[in-house]
């Protein structure tokens, strides 16, 4: 993805917290997106976060946004082996285009 | 909703060899997107369409890739001819652009092709 950066690899402990995080370039964002993808599968939309807010929480998912920093960031707590995936953010810049990021891939050890 | 469908889900073919994917969107939506993902390359997006139009083809790889929208409800991606570094997966995703705020992009299983 152009300019959406990602560590390309996370492994925890099943029951942990585990936080994936992602760094974007264009402060003009509207939403930024955490899409998962299983294997095998296509991306599936996890959570969105609008460019205006600091915070997010979904049930086991929280998801953090510094726009100063470009920073964004998902926390999925008490991690479970269902979680492990390869996790993508993505940001919506002009018009209707997505820019992703290259990917992490998310490994919960029993 | 059936989601986005497409086809077929594996292709093998040998090199040089026409291949076809075939995608259908959500209905009701009027944005669809061809990405490609490659294990060095990562997610790349080829091409978009909205109200049936390219808008943006600048990620096409090269003049063997090539994809058509005849109507709303289909869409192509056609590689011509084929070669083995073209092996990927590709997706197609749809979106109701400008339908609900968040744009949010509805992804369909994958065509994984594999070009010998």
């Amino acid at each position: 993805g152009e300019d959406v950066e990602q560590s390309l690899f996370l492994s925890v402990r099943e029951g942990d917290s585990s936080v994936i995080n992602c760094t974007y370039t264009d402060s003009s964002s509207t939403y930024l997106y955490w899409y998962k993808q299983e294997p095998g599968a296509g991306l599936q939309l996890l959570t969105y976060i609008f460019s205006n807010m600091d915070m997010k929480q979904d049930q086991r998912l929280t998801v953090l946004l510094n726009k100063k920093d470009k920073h964004l960031s998902l926390r999925i707590a008490d991690t479970q082996t269902g979680d492990s995936a390869i996790y993508f953010c993505a940001e919506s810049r002009t018009g209707n285009q997505f820019y992703f990021g290259t990917g992490t891939s998310l490994t919960v050890i029993p | 909703d059936a989601g986005v469908i497409q086809s077929p889900r594996h292709e093998v073919t040998e090199m040089g060899q026409e291949v076809t994917l075939r995608c259908k969107p959500i209905s009701g939506h009027n944005s669809l997107f061809w990405y490609r993902q490659t294990m060095m390359r990562g997610l790349e997006l080829l091409i978009y369409f909205n109200n049936n139009v390219p808008i943006d083809d600048s990620g096409m790889p090269e003049d063997r890739f090539s994809a058509k929208m005849p109507n709303a409800s289909f869409s192509t991606l056609k590689i011509q001819p084929s070669e083995p570094r073209d092996s990927a997966v590709y997706f197609c995703a749809s979106s109701p652009q400008g339908q609900v705020n968040t744009n949010e992009q509805f992804f369909g299983p994958g065509t994984r092709l594999t070009v010998l």
